[in-house]
C-alpha cells in the first residue's frame, strides 16, 4: 500500500497569511494526488486534482503543485473561511489512501 | 444538481450486519464509478470500497475485505455496501462519493453525501 505523510499536523496562521502543506507518498505516484478541505461535521470538499488542478468554485488562491513522491498546497493569503483541516489523498492505486490531515487554526 | 443521499446505519453489536444505500440524483449515475469513504471519530477519511460504472470492477481495502461488499443499481440510481460481522473499528461515518471519472487513475470524490452514521458496540 501506499503511505501518505502530511506536515505539518497542524499549524497556526493569520487571516492573510501564506501557508504551505506537504504531502509525501510512499512511492512515485506521479501526479495522482488530490486535496481536500473539511470542516466539522462535514464532508471533504476536494480543492485540488490531478495535483495541481483547481476544481471549478475552488478560490484562486488555493494552488498545488508537485509529481513523484512531494506535493504541496498552499494557501496565498488565508481567508476565515478556510481555517479547516485539509487531506491529501492519492489516486494511483488502490487502496486510495489519504494522508493524516493538517489542521489550520486562527493564531 | 448533484446529489447523494445515504442511508440504513444505526446502533448495531458486534458481528452483526448491515445495508447502507446511497440514492444518487443529478447526474448520469451508470457513468460513473462510486466510493464508499469512512471517517471514524476524530480520524481522517479512509477509503473503503470502490465500484466500476457497471459494476464489474470492485475494490476494497485490506481492513473491509471479505466482510464489506459493495453493489450498485443503475436502474435505482442507489449504491449500496453490505457490512458483515461488524467490529467496533468500524464504528464511523460512512460517506457515499461520486468519482469524477468513469475509471482508471487520477480519479477524484469529487461530490459526497452527508454520510450516515455506523456505531458498533454492545
Amino acid at each position: 500500500d501506499i503511505q501518505m505523510t502530511q506536515s505539518p499536523s497542524s499549524l497556526s496562521a493569520f487571516v492573510g497569511d501564506r501557508i504551505t502543506i506537504t504531502c509525501r507518498a510512499s512511492q512515485s505516484i506521479s501526479n495522482y494526488l488530490n486535496w481536500y478541505q473539511q470542516k466539522p461535521g462535514k464532508a471533504p470538499k476536494v480543492l485540488i486534482y490531478l495535483a495541481s488542478n483547481l476544481e471549478r468554485g475552488v478560490p484562486s488562491r488555493f494552488s498545488g503543485s508537485g509529481s513523484g513522491t512531494d506535493f504541496t498546497l498552499t494557501i496565498s493569503s488565508l481567508q476565515p473561511e478556510d481555517f479547516a483541516t485539509y487531506y491529501c489523498q492519492q489516486s494511483y492505486v488502490v487502496p486510495l489512501n489519504f494522508g493524516g490531515g493538517t489542521k489550520v487554526e486562527i493564531k | 444538481e448533484v446529489q447523494l443521499l445515504e442511508s440504513g446505519g444505526g446502533l448495531i453489536q458486534p458481528g452483526g450486519s448491515l445495508r447502507l444505500s446511497c440514492a444518487a440524483s443529478g447526474f448520469t449515475f451508470s457513468s460513473y464509478a462510486m466510493s464508499w469513504v469512512r471517517q471514524a471519530p476524530g480520524k481522517g477519511p479512509e477509503w473503503v470500497s470502490g465500484i466500476s460504472p457497471t459494476g464489474d470492477n470492485r475494490y476494497y481495502a485490506d481492513s473491509v475485505e471479505g466482510r464489506f461488499t459493495i453493489s450498485r443499481d443503475n436502474s435505482r440510481n442507489t449504491l449500496f455496501l453490505e457490512i458483515n460481522n461488524l467490529r467496533a473499528e468500524d464504528t464511523a461515518v460512512y460517506y457515499c462519493s461520486k468519482e469524477r471519472l468513469a475509471s482508471g487513475r487520477g480519479n477524484s470524490f469529487d461530490y459526497w453525501g452527508q454520510g450516515t452514521l455506523i456505531t458498533v458496540s454492545s
